[in-house]
């Protein structure tokens, strides 16, 4: 299985709303990111999570929060969320074998997220 | 600054031509160069990839030309296909760089259409 599932696939939400992105994968990858695309753009790092720790965060608001519950799901939580963030967010992940080359990235089809 | 320019922007080639898309870097600590290939509504997918101790590397009919003193690197599609219309992302990683082995640096990205 060389997949990494993503749900949903579409998510529509208020600026007050609490809502949840999943991601799952079943590769026995130890690494998982969140990325975030604008239409026409490459993705933007978000977030790495390394053996279930989170590894990377590029200063990202607070407004987004990642969970890693176990080495094959991946959480992105969202609160009070502005209309600019509204995007494609996309999971991936990677074999992580501690610095020692570069390992794939393997990433599932998004959430197409609007944010009203 | 970590960047990767990428051109054009968009490419319009017929059926069975040549596609040609170029990058170009600064950082000379990247030692890894992925190509990803992006259908609409899908997540990117590594398309081919090549380290800069080799000047090209073909897969099918995906080539990559790698010129370390220009730190550049291009991709040529022979025989292009409608199928093969899709947005393409160059990018570079510094591999061995601890945190860093997990942050692909893209280029801004190329539209191809391929015309029958």
């Amino acid at each position: 299985d060389t997949e990494v599932t993503q749900t949903p696939k579409h998510l529509v939400m208020g600026m007050t709303n609490k809502k949840s992105l999943k991601c799952e994968q079943h590769m026995g990858h130890r690494a998982m990111y969140w990325y975030k695309q604008k239409a026409k753009k490459p993705p933007e790092l978000m977030f790495v999570y390394s053996y279930e720790k989170l590894s990377i965060n590029e200063s990202v608001p607070s407004r987004f929060s990642p969970e890693c519950p176990n080495s094959s799901l991946l959480n992105l939580h969202l609160h009070a969320l502005q209309p600019e963030d509204s995007a494609l967010y996309l999971c991936a992940s990677s074999q992580d074998s501690g610095f020692s080359g570069y390992n794939e990235q393997f990433f599932g089809p998004g959430t197409r997220l609007t944010v009203l | 600054q970590q960047q990767v320019k990428q051109s054009p922007q968009s490419l319009i080639v017929q059926k069975g031509g040549i596609s040609i898309i170029n990058c170009a870097y600064e950082n000379t600590a990247f030692d890894y160069f992925p190509w990803y290939q992006q259908f609409p509504g899908k997540g990117p997918a590594l398309l081919i990839a090549i380290r800069p101790d080799v000047s090209e590397k073909k897969e099918g009919r995906f080539t990559i030309s790698f010129n370390k003193s220009a730190k550049q690197f291009s991709l040529h599609i022979m025989d292009s296909q409608p199928g093969d219309s899709a947005t393409y992302f160059c990018a570079a990683i510094d591999a061995y760089s601890g945190a860093g082995s997990y942050q692909l640096t893209f280029g801004k990205g190329t539209k191809l259409s391929v015309i029958p």
